[in-house]
């Protein structure tokens, strides 16, 4: 089973700010990788798909990079809506599909 | 447009049953394959199942096989998970997710049900 890592588990960061979200997968994924984002008491939003397609609908302030064992997901300028729990998730190897543990953007 | 209706949760004892449902409308539901995901309370998303658009084919996470089945209905557009020996580390909000595209098997989830809590106690 793939494990995937995410970090740091909490980001504490002001609007306007840029946020760097990691996550790093026990093996390659090769560019099977994908992002989403979700808000208390909703459903996951896919945000990006195969490490740097962004999702239908997501605002180009997102964006995704890397392969293999190392993917980033960027927030260029924070936006109020935009803190919430992020997870990366892998169907290279699958099953099973695994997510990472989640990192938390909040308002510093 | 797309909706995902998931129905079926409740209080459970434990090792009793339960049967989900995800009612399925504004796609062609039998051109996408359909995955369980669940979250327990305040924690992160586990996959659970997934079953091949023609329903010909399942997967399983290791926790729940022998103990879950999926299976869909493409005639009435829903999708199903029985749940058999429920036990406490069972109890999550499921949700059914659709793939991205109609490929055989494309495992990025685009749309999400509102999600059903299921709660195994005595």
């Amino acid at each position: 089973e793939i494990v995937l890592t995410q970090s740091p588990a909490t980001l504490s960061l002001s609007p306007g700010e840029r946020a760097t979200l990691s996550c790093r997968a026990s093996q390659s994924v090769d560019s099977y990788l994908a992002w989403y984002q979700q808000k208390p008491g909703q459903a996951p939003r896919l945000l990006i798909y195969d490490a740097s397609n962004r999702a239908t609908g997501i605002p180009a302030r997102f964006s995704g990079s890397g392969s293999g064992t190392d993917f980033t997901l960027t927030i260029s300028s924070l936006e109020p809506e935009d803190f919430a729990v992020y997870y990366c998730q892998q169907r290279s190897n699958w099953p099973p599909v695994t997510f990472g543990g989640g990192t938390k953007v909040e308002i510093k | 447009q797309v909706q995902l209706v998931e129905s079926g949760g409740g209080v459970v004892q434990p090792g009793r049953s339960l049967r989900l449902s995800c009612a399925a409308s504004g796609f062609t539901f039998s051109h996408y394959s359909i995955h369980w995901v669940r979250q327990a309370p305040g924690k992160g998303l586990n996959w659970v199942a997934g079953i091949s658009y023609d329903g010909s084919n399942e997967h399983y996470a290791d926790s729940v096989r022998g103990r879950f089945t999926i299976s869909r209905d493409n005639s009435k557009n829903t999708l199903y998970l029985q749940m058999n020996s429920l036990r406490a580390e069972d109890t999550a909000v499921y949700y059914c997710a659709r793939e991205l595209y109609t490929s055989d098997w494309y495992p990025s989830f685009y749309y999400w049900g509102q999600g059903t809590l299921v709660t195994v106690s005595s």
